[in-house]
C-alpha cells in the first residue's frame, strides 16, 4: 500500500499570501489529522477530519483551514500568511477515529517557508 | 499550557547502552501514551504505545513505562544503535467524542558508535 503523500514537499510565499496543502491519506484511511511542527513549539494538533467532517480543531486562529473530500484526500489552508507560519506541516492518517485505533501514519509533511 | 513536557531537549549515549527518555504529562485523563520517532525529513513514525491501564509494554529493544502517581512516561532502548539516532516525540492520546493526539517538542538522541 501507499503511504501517506503530501504534496507540495516545499513551499516559499510572501506574507499576507494565502496557501494550500494537499494530503492523500492511506488507501482505506477515512480519518485524517493536520499538524504543524516547529523548533519552539514542537508536533501541534491542527484539526483532524472524518468522513469529510471536522470532528476535531487545535488551538490555532481561524486563519487555519480545512476540508476533507469524499475520497478522503484533504486540504489545509492558511490565509493572509504571516512568518511565524513558517513550519513543517504534517497529515496523519488512520483507519479509523482516534478513539478506536492509536496508531496514524505520517506523510512525509510540507516544509512552507513566508518570507 | 503544556500538556506534555519533554524536559531534556537532547540526549547522547554510547552504542549498545541504554537509552532513556523521559516524558511527563499533566492530566490523569489520557487513554493512551505513544512514541514516535522521527528522521530529518520524514514524518514520525509510530514506535510503541501503552494503555494508561497498564504500566509496562515492551517490544523488541523498545520499553516504555508508565508511571500514573508520577505522571511520567520513559521510553527505553536498549541496546542503543546508531541507527536509533533521531528525535523522539511522547504524544498522548484522549478517545472519545472530541479524541485528541499532543504531542512532547521531542528529543533528539543521539547515539555514538
Amino acid at each position: 500500500k501507499a503511504g501517506v503523500t503530501q504534496t507540495p514537499r516545499y513551499l516559499i510565499k510572501t506574507r499576507g499570501q494565502q496557501v494550500t496543502l494537499s494530503c492523500s491519506p492511506i488507501s482505506g484511511h477515512r480519518s485524517v489529522s493536520w499538524y504543524q511542527q516547529t523548533p519552539g513549539q514542537g508536533l501541534q494538533f491542527l484539526f483532524e477530519y472524518f468522513s469529510e467532517t471536522q470532528r476535531n480543531k487545535g488551538n490555532f486562529p481561524g486563519r487555519f483551514s480545512g476540508r476533507q473530500f469524499s475520497n478522503s484526500r484533504s486540504e489545509m489552508n492558511v490565509s493572509t500568511l504571516e512568518l511565524g507560519d513558517s513550519a513543517l506541516y504534517l497529515c496523519a492518517s488512520s483507519l479509523e477515529v482516534w478513539g478506536q485505533g492509536v496508531e496514524q501514519y505520517f506523510g512525509p509533511g510540507t516544509r512552507l517557508t513566508v518570507t | 499550557d503544556q500538556q506534555v513536557k519533554q524536559n531534556s531537549p537532547s540526549l547522547s549515549v554510547q552504542e549498545g547502552r541504554i537509552s532513556i527518555l523521559n516524558c511527563d504529562y499533566t492530566n490523569s485523563m489520557f487513554d493512551y501514551f505513544l512514541w514516535y520517532k522521527k528522521y530529518p525529513a520524514e514524518g514520525p513514525t509510530f514506535l510503541i504505545s501503552i494503555s494508561s491501564i497498564k504500566d509496562k509494554n515492551e517490544d523488541g529493544r523498545f520499553t516504555v513505562f508508565l508511571n500514573k502517581s508520577a505522571k511520567h512516561l520513559s521510553l527505553h532502548i536498549v541496546p542503543s544503535q546508531p541507527g536509533d539516532s533521531a528525535v523522539y516525540f511522547c504524544a498522548v492520546l484522549t478517545t472519545g467524542a472530541n479524541s485528541k493526539l499532543t504531542f512532547g517538542k521531542g528529543i533528539t538522541l543521539s547515539v555514538r558508535p
